[in-house]
């Protein structure tokens, strides 16, 4: 099984309608992270968490909301679709006392979401 | 600021000749620099990564990146492509102290021509 797992991996939906993207974790990260994929663009960071009280905006994080449910878990919300928000979403994790001090990061397999 | 320029959006090679992808970084203090690979649907994974010490670093499947401070480069190299190195790279940079934002380049497709 994967370390860190995204629900769902593929999602087509309307304009208007709420999304939420899941992620969990069995790493015992405790930083966590979602990002988003456009070709060409590469990774955007679109929110960051450290803990489960610590949330933090990343650099796209506008028309998106986040939920630290725990330790090992992490959702992406989008209140209310538009196309543009048409991306592969990628949740990470990071350790900052190992590999992850230096901001090493493992991904999960990734969410396809297509907004009409 | 910190930034990374990733040269070539699409590199072609024939199987069996050299790999050659550059990544240049932007930072103002030392960096961490990465090397990720992400295959067809699926995530990216780790190649290999610069920290301190040795500038010369191997990687998974074959792959080495040298850190040239002098020329703010970390380019990844492999001596003879593989079909199955068909995928999409990125170099990535953070730096020490503090919060250890990442700064993806755009990436870099590779194809393997047989």
């Amino acid at each position: 099984d994967a370390d860190v797992t995204q629900t769902p991996r593929n999602r087509i939906t309307k304009t208007g309608k709420r999304i939420m993207l899941e992620c969990s974790q069995t790493k015992g990260h405790d930083r966590m992270y979602w990002y988003r994929q456009d070709p060409g663009l590469g990774l955007r960071l679109i929110y960051y968490s450290f803990d489960v009280k610590d949330i933090n905006k990343g650099e796209i994080s506008d028309g998106y909301s986040v939920s630290r449910q725990a330790q090992a878990k992490f959702s992406l919300s989008l209140e209310s679709a538009i196309p543009n928000q048409t991306a592969l979403y990628f949740c990470a994790t990071s350790d900052p006392l190992a590999g992850g001090s230096t901001g090493e990061l493992f991904f999960g397999e990734g969410s396809r979401l297509t907004v009409l | 600021a910190q930034s990374v320029t990733q040269l070539g959006s699409h590199v072609s090679v024939s199987e069996g000749a050299l790999v050659l992808l550059r990544c240049n970084y932007s930072s103002s203090v030392p960096p961490y620099l990465f090397w990720y690979v992400q295959y067809p649907n699926q995530g990216l994974q780790l190649l290999l990564k610069y920290t301190t010490g040795a500038t010369l670093v191997k990687g998974i499947n074959g792959f080495e990146a040298e850190f040239k401070k002098s020329e703010t480069s970390f380019h990844l190299t492999k001596p003879s492509a593989h079909m199955s190195d068909a995928a999409e790279y990125f170099c990535a940079v953070s730096y020490s102290g503090g919060y250890q934002k990442v700064t993806f380049g755009i990436g870099t497709k590779l194809q393997v021509i047989p």
